[in-house]
């Protein structure tokens, strides 16, 4: 069935990279995303893989895709203090894409 | 460019009470997919309507039904409430129903009492 995982808090330093992780189950998921969410707002989409890729760049963040261990992994280089927010891991599959499955999400703290 | 609009922000009902929830998607978007969140939870897929038609479901009661009108606006309905339907709900809009980056409007927090 379909389940993604994450880990519930990070806390890092203001400079420092973080690095969310996520798990999934479903070896069918085609497209793998990560969200923003900011108290008291909707969803932002911060980037997204392809299930045939290993990895993407986008300015300060970097997603790294295991397939083989269905493992997603979101670094953001050089934290600041406005990153701090709710992450959400999130997947779909082919000829189902607008339906996604989240993660509980992962609380980043980003500290002075 | 509004974005994806929602109403009410807020919202309190009792329970047995119908409630009716809005959604105006972005402009240039023709499908739109609701979601539920829990208190600290992860968003979870009602269903999407595309040409005014229900196209996916996710695992929710009867009780959760929709609407999409010619002008691409949604409404999600919920009967009989209950005391677990607080929560956030969420819709988003996308071009097309198949992929397409999903935007999500800042949601309608309901409560029941």
């Amino acid at each position: 069935g379909e389940d993604v995982e994450q880990s519930l808090f990070l806390s890092v330093r203001e400079g420092d990279s973080s690095v969310i992780n996520c798990t999934y189950t479903d070896s069918s998921s085609t497209y793998l995303y990560w969200y923003k969410q900011e108290p008291g707002a909707g969803l932002q989409l911060l980037t997204y893989i392809f299930s045939n890729m290993d990895m993407k760049q986008d300015q300060r963040l970097t997603v790294l895709l295991n397939k083989k261990d269905k493992h997603l992994s979101l670094r953001i280089a050089d934290t600041q203090t406005g990153d701090s927010a709710i992450y959400f891991c999130a997947e779909s599959k082919r000829g189902t894409a607008s339906k996604l499955t989240f993660g509980t999400g992962t609380r980043l703290q980003v500290t002075l | 460019d509004a974005g994806v609009t929602q109403s009410p922000t807020h919202l309190i009902k009792t329970r047995g009470q119908q409630v009716t929830l809005r959604c105006s998607p972005k402009s240039g978007h023709d499908t739109v997919s609701w979601y539920q969140q829990a208190l600290g939870q992860g968003p979870q897929f009602i269903f999407q309507y595309y040409e005014e038609e229900e196209r996916q479901r996710g695992n929710f009661p009867d009780r959760f039904s929709g609407h999409q009108f010619p002008n691409y606006s949604s409404e999600l309905n919920v009967n009989a409430l209950l005391l677990g339907d607080s929560a956030l709900y969420l819709c988003a809009s996308s071009r097309g129903n198949f992929y397409n980056e999903q935007f999500f409007g800042p949601g309608t927090r309901l409560t029941v009492l």
